[in-house]
């Protein structure tokens, strides 16, 4: 089983609907999370990072996380064809200091 | 521009080859990774230095070695290259977990 786990995709929505984006841990004591945008070619770049239970929100970007059920997810609110890219789960957890696990990533299709 | 420089960029080797990537960052940050990231796998680290002067292994450690030069620097070797490390390789740099700042990658195939 893999640590962090995220359907390839890809998911395909259309221009201005949201992007729903689901995220599971197998790694209870994993603290913080975190999803990086990459696009083809080039590397991750952070998009938002959660440590709390609960949503946070930034700008378009929302992350959610529920510990006690493992997962952590994004929404894309107002889809742009910019956002078309891969976007990667990672964790951290108390054990492995600072080093990120990644998931697979997504790979999200925006379509005008 | 402050960030991680890698190189070089593109490299074709011959299985059994050797050769070692760069990775330097200049924003003073204490620990530097380097991953590895295959189709639908995302990234996986190889090794990575908490801070200058210790290393330790990864998730996928095997094939590689590694120097931290210095507090910059950070070097991955291939001793004996083989198809199987073809992939693109990431060098980062951070001091705490929401700071990675990643390079843009080396594409490395090995026929």
């Amino acid at each position: 089983q893999k640590e962090v786990e995220q359907n390839s995709g890809p998911l395909s929505v259309p221009e201005g609907a949201i992007a729903s984006l689901n995220c599971t841990y197998s790694d209870r004591g994993s603290q913080s999370f975190f999803w990086y945008r990459q696009y083809s070619g080039k590397s991750p770049e952070l998009i938002m990072f959660i440590y709390s239970n609960g949503d946070k929100e930034d700008g378009r970007f929302t992350a959610q996380l529920n510990k006690a059920s493992q997962y952590v997810s994004l929404l894309i609110r107002d889809s742009q064809p910019s956002d078309s890219a891969t976007y990667l789960c990672a964790v951290t957890g108390k054990a492995a200091g600072n080093k990120l696990t990644f998931g697979g990533g997504t790979r999200v299709l925006v379509k005008p | 521009n402050a960030g991680v420089t890698q190189t070089p960029k593109f490299q074709v080797l011959k299985t059994g080859q050797s050769m070692t990537l760069q990775c330097a960052q200049d924003m003073n940050h204490n620990s530097m990774y380097w991953y590895r990231q295959d189709p639908g796998m995302g990234l996986r680290l190889i090794y990575y230095s908490a801070s200058e002067g210790t290393t330790d292994k990864g998730e996928v450690p095997n094939g590689y070695n590694v120097s931290r030069l210095n507090k910059r620097e950070f070097s991955l070797r291939l001793e004996s290259a083989a198809p199987s490390q073809t992939s693109v390789y990431f060098c980062a740099s951070s001091d705490r977990d929401s700071d990675y700042t990643f390079g843009s990658g080396t594409r490395l195939t090995v026929v």
